[in-house]
Order: C-alpha cells, then sequence, then structure tokens
C-alpha cells in the first residue's frame, strides 16, 4: 500500500525557511491531491496546501505568502517551503495523500486524506 | 478560528452511544471527513462523503448530516475509541480545506 515518509530539519531558526520533502512509496504519485497539514504541539491540524500531479497548487490564505510547494514525480517526492518561520510555526508537519474531488448524486462535494506520513517535528527556536 | 466548530470535549460510558459534532456553513454544500488520531500517532480517517468507512474501520463508526452540522456516532463506544476527532472539509469559499479545533473522546 502506499506510503508517505517526512525528511528534514527538525530545527529552523527563526526568519529562515522551513524545508520538508515527503517521499512516496507503494504506488504512484500521479493523481491525487499531494498535501501537508500541521499540527502545533496540543492543537489541532491546520492544512497547509496541496499540490496536483500538474504541478497546480492551493494554499492556505493564512500562509500563502510565505508557502510554496513542489513535486518532482519523477523522484515520487513532493516538497514544503515555509519562508519567514516564527515560533508560531513550530509543529508536527505531516505530508498526506488528497483524494480526487467526488460529488454524490445531490452534487454534494467529498474528499478525504489518507494515507498520512507519521509526521515529523519542527521547532522554530534559535 | 476555524470555520468548522467542535466540541473540545467529549465522553462517554464504555458500550454506550457516543454523538461527536461538527458545525460550519460550509457543511450545507460539502461533506466533512472524520479523522481519529491517538497521541503520538498520526491521524486515520475513519468516514468520508455521507457515510463511507474505509476498509479496516468498525462498522460502530458512521456520518451523519444535517443541515450546517456533521456528526459521527460511535455506537458501543469501546475503549480503544478513546482518542482526539478531527473533522475536515472544505470553507465557505469552497476552494480551500479546513479542520475543526477537534474533541477529545474520554471512554469513561
Amino acid at each position: 500500500q502506499v506510503q508517505l515518509q517526512e525528511s528534514g530539519p527538525g530545527l529552523v531558526k527563526p526568519s529562515e525557511t522551513l524545508s520538508l520533502t515527503c517521499t512516496v512509496s507503494g504506488g504512484s504519485i500521479s493523481s491525487y491531491y499531494w498535501t501537508w497539514i500541521r499540527q502545533p504541539p496540543g492543537k489541532g491540524l491546520e492544512w497547509i496546501g496541496y499540490i496536483y500531479n500538474t504541478g497546480s497548487t492551493s494554499y492556505n490564505p493564512s500562509v500563502k505568502s510565505r508557502v510554496t510547494i513542489s513535486i518532482d514525480t519523477s523522484k515520487k517526492q513532493f516538497s514544503l517551503r515555509l519562508s519567514s518561520v516564527t515560533a508560531a510555526d513550530t509543529a508536527v508537519y505531516y505530508c498526506v495523500r488528497g483524494s480526487g474531488e467526488y460529488y454524490d448524486t445531490r452534487g454534494y462535494y467529498y474528499g478525504w486524506f489518507d494515507p498520512w506520513g507519521q509526521g515529523t517535528l519542527v521547532t522554530v527556536s534559535s | 478560528s476555524s470555520e468548522l466548530t467542535q466540541d473540545p470535549a467529549v465522553s462517554v460510558a464504555l458500550g454506550q452511544t457516543v454523538r461527536i459534532t461538527c458545525q460550519g456553513d460550509s457543511l450545507r454544500r460539502f461533506y466533512a471527513s472524520w479523522y481519529q488520531q491517538k497521541p503520538g500517532q498520526a491521524p486515520v480517517v475513519v468516514i468520508y462523503g455521507e457515510n463511507n468507512r474505509p476498509s479496516g474501520i468498525p462498522d460502530r463508526f458512521s456520518a451523519s448530516n444535517s443541515g450546517n452540522t456533521a456528526s459521527l456516532t460511535i455506537t458501543g463506544a469501546q475503549a480503544e475509541d478513546e482518542a482526539d476527532y478531527h473533522c475536515n472539509s472544505r470553507d465557505s469559499s469552497g476552494y480551500h480545506q479546513v479542520f475543526g479545533g477537534g474533541t477529545k473522546l474520554t471512554v469513561l
């Protein structure tokens, strides 16, 4: 089955750029919405954004000015870059596969996130 | 603040039924998906769409939807169901994803 694994530094200094990579194994990186989600310690989940295998992206407005998600289909990897980080960016970062867009007979959209990587804690501190 | 609102904590007696709710205007147009997260682990999807369970998720988990509220029901809660539950859907613009704040479920 598809597995995702995050990699990257666990400590980033304030004002610098956080960079993480997610490696996809056991399946294709074609189709799907390759997604980054984070969770500050003791808090809820926050969607950061996604990239489709065509390269189209969508970002959370709260971080849009600082975030870039890219994809390398030949390596079966996608990456997150978050610039000008502060302590508020300290979180467990998950890479996740987002399903395609589905609509039921009434036209209601639905989708889901599965599978998730194990997550990697990134601490922003000097 | 999140566009999806969940109660921070809910408790249920072992073997009883519990409903966890998620409220938001976008839920009038978009279904929620639900994720179970145990301490130190990544979330796992338990329900998506109108009421779809992925393979391996027990049938005691079910979903319902009414107006601006999505609900996750656990019928006959087990000790292993004690976890945080997060709802997810699109935001009111329809272009972005959003999560609720999460509900901590305690099984007594």
